[in-house]
């Protein structure tokens, strides 16, 4: 089952514009990692965000976490053409050992118009 | 430095036959995944190895699939035999560490059309 709930599904905006996708889980989590694919490639790590953090940055990135409300948003400021792609938000768990995994979603489909 | 290496990136077989995929980790690299990636969704977990050792195979459907990493270093997955269903994106990955607080490095995957 993928814990991850990324919403919007798809997200379309003009270059310039900032883009905030946003992640849902259930459980609690060890850490929190977003991820980027393009079309027919791999996955892409972004960042990484721990369960004591609340707020991460990354050039144009910026990750906030909300453990209260099992919550996390990726904003990406001053979108380019080239950020068109899927975004992941991937879940860690806490218990360590054979069940640990990262937990992907859905993911979100971000088209930045030129 | 190589990233993670997969072959074949394109495999299209009839159901009833069999498949491999290869995948070679960052060297230096000890933890390997497997991941299948539906169109429009998530990857899931198939397997984790640490070094040799399958320490998470839980999500593998064991009656048709089957994974090795003999070495500790590449890595092969099969499907034996191949149906419809399985006609997805075969994902391969590594981390340095154990992988939840580790960066996963995601190969460019295989896709697997199954007619």
């Amino acid at each position: 089952s993928q814990q991850g709930e990324e919403d919007p599904q798809a997200l379309s905006i003009q270059e310039g514009e900032n883009a905030t996708m946003n992640c849902s889980y259930k459980t609690s989590i060890n850490n929190l990692q977003w991820y980027r694919q393009n079309s027919g490639r791999g996955l892409v790590h972004l960042i990484l965000i721990r369960s004591n953090e609340r707020e991460k940055h990354s050039g144009r990135l910026r990750v906030t976490l909300d453990t209260s409300k099992k919550s996390s948003s990726l904003l990406i400021t001053a979108s380019r053409a080239a950020d068109t792609a899927s975004y992941f938000c991937a879940t860690g768990g806490v218990y360590t050992g054979a069940n640990s995994k990262l937990t992907f979603g859905k993911g979100i489909t971000l088209s930045v118009r030129p | 430095e190589a990233g993670v290496v997969q072959s074949p990136r394109y495999k299209i077989i009839e159901k009833k036959q069999p498949v491999a995929f290869w995948c070679n980790p960052i060297s230096g690299h000890n933890t390997l995944y497997w991941y299948l990636q539906n169109l429009g969704q998530g990857p899931e977990l198939l397997i984790r190895y640490e070094n040799e050792e399958a320490v998470d195979d839980s999500q593998l459907p064991k009656d048709r699939f089957s994974a090795e990493r003999l070495k500790g270093v590449d890595s092969t997955l099969k499907i034996q035999p191949a149906e419809l269903g399985d006609s997805a994106v075969y994902l391969c990955a590594s981390s340095l560490g154990r992988g939840l607080s580790d960066e996963q490095y995601f190969g460019p995957g295989t896709r697997l059309t199954v007619t």
